[in-house]
């Protein structure tokens, strides 16, 4: 029981499609994160909300849509994505992008996203 | 700005070696420090964690001690078990006033053989 749920662990996807990618904490957390992990490269931040306002964009392609609806759900809307995007996706939260930090990060199990 | 360098991987040792993972850290202040563990398939998970300059954080076997004077958080283990294999990442809190982050290294693969 890690407290941050990912939901659906594998996503198999064609360019064309839309898929959403969910994720839900019962932390009691305010700051929620996106991060892309591809095979061989280093942890990649895509996107950060506290208190459901989106305070950081990446320079995320716009076929990666976020949106947070409240301070313990996040999603990552996806459309027309391209091969190289297959990679594990991982949610993350912290109690806020303060101090609280400093406590760390609580991490999803991430799905495992697969572009054909 | 706030960085974190540990070792290059893969790590190949066998069973009940000893364990060591260089992590060294630029940062303004005293940042906390962290490890954690990302087993195959899995998400990653706090290992251990250190918040003032001599701090140790243990956890399973492991154990990391926060180095000001060398700006170190190396990770250590004496006996590894196959269980053990796994990327381990090295992080530290970038506190950066109300946008904080936490800043990851690379991290590094430890695969341990029977």
């Amino acid at each position: 029981e890690t407290g941050v749920t990912q939901t659906p662990r594998h996503l198999v996807m064609g360019m064309t499609n839309k898929k959403s990618l969910k994720c839900e904490q019962h932390l009691g957390h305010n700051a929620m994160y996106w991060y892309k992990q591809s095979a061989k490269k280093p942890l990649e931040l895509m996107f950060v909300y506290n208190f459901k306002e989106q305070t950081e964009n990446n320079s995320v392609p716009s076929r990666f849509s976020p949106e947070c609806p409240n301070s313990s759900h996040l999603f990552l809307h996806l459309h027309t994505l391209q091969p190289e995007d297959s990679a594990l996706y991982l949610c993350a939260s912290s109690q806020d992008r303060g101090v609280g930090v400093g406590y760390g990060y609580t991490f999803g199990s991430g799905t495992r996203l697969t572009v054909v | 700005g706030n960085s974190v360098t540990q070792m290059e991987g893969p790590v190949t040792l066998s069973e009940e070696a000893f364990l060591t993972i260089n992590c060294t850290y630029t940062a303004t202040g005293y940042p906390s420090l962290f490890w954690y563990v990302q087993y195959p398939g899995e998400g990653l998970q706090l290992l251990l964690k250190a918040t003032k300059a001599d701090d140790k954080g243990s956890n399973k076997g492991f154990e990391a001690t926060y180095r000001k004077e060398t700006t170190s958080f190396h990770l250590e283990k004496g006996s590894v078990q196959v269980s053990d294999s796994a990327v381990y990442f090295c992080a530290l809190a970038d506190y950066g006033g109300s946008q904080g982050n936490l800043i990851f290294g690379k991290g590094t693969k430890l695969s341990v053989k029977p």
